[in-house]
């Protein structure tokens, strides 16, 4: 069975510091991995996707993740925290049609 | 397009009483999704549709039932309300018909439920 663990349920950064949100899968089969975003009182919005077609994958509003089989990972980072990054970001990996969602890791900025 | 619209935003629900939270999607996808959000919990999957006319078993699906109406709706019911269903439900829907689908989700806005 497909699992996802995201180490951390709060990450704090500083305005202009390195974000980086820790994301690690089990899956049988490789896999579809995913990021989403989600802003207070809000649905969930994809920031970007691993389809097996290259290992480094670029998102939106400047995020970008890395896939590496050997770690069994797939870290979001961005070079440079904005306040407006401030949200709960969830990993989640597809071997089927369903997701299977990481509990989330919420991303605290500081000016 | 809306994209994945759900009603009602808000609900206070007595226990025992029963509700159906209505969701639909103007994207022409085949598969449908109920999930829901509890802190520190992430999302759980409740049921899905992966087409019209059938519905499977998520992982917590005890409590509830579905229905997809059409391609465009499926339905979530809650027959007596508890407090452990006290959450935030949201539904998702995606196109899993092409070879490059990977099973992307669309989600809507969420439910907030609280079961007194």
């Amino acid at each position: 069975a497909q699992s996802v663990t995201q180490l951390g349920s709060h990450v704090s950064v500083s305005e202009g510091a390195l974000v980086l949100l820790r994301c690690n899968y089990s899956s049988s089969v490789p896999p579809y991995l995913f990021w989403y975003v989600q802003y207070p009182n809000q649905g969930l919005q994809l920031l970007l996707k691993y389809t097996s077609a290259a290992t480094l994958v670029k998102g939106i509003n400047g995020f970008e993740a890395e896939f590496k089989k050997s770690e069994t990972s797939f870290h979001l980072t961005k070079p440079s925290a904005h306040m407006s990054d401030a949200a709960e970001y969830f990993c989640a990996v597809s071997e089927s049609l369903a997701l299977t969602f990481g509990k989330g890791t919420m991303l605290l900025v500081s000016p | 397009n809306a994209g994945v619209t759900q009603t009602p935003k808000f609900q206070v629900l007595k226990t025992g009483q029963s509700m159906t939270l209505q969701c639909a999607q103007d994207m022409n996808h085949n598969s449908m999704y109920w999930y829901r959000q509890d802190p520190g919990m992430g999302l759980r999957l409740i049921y899905y549709s992966a087409s019209e006319g059938t519905t499977d078993k998520g992982e917590v699906p005890n409590g509830y039932n579905v229905s997809r109406l059409n391609k465009r709706e499926f339905s979530l019911r809650l027959e007596s309300a508890a407090p452990s269903q006290t959450s935030v439900y949201f539904c998702a829907s995606s196109d899993n018909r092409g070879t490059y689908s990977y099973n992307e989700q669309f989600f809507g806005p969420g439910t907030r439920l609280t079961v007194l």
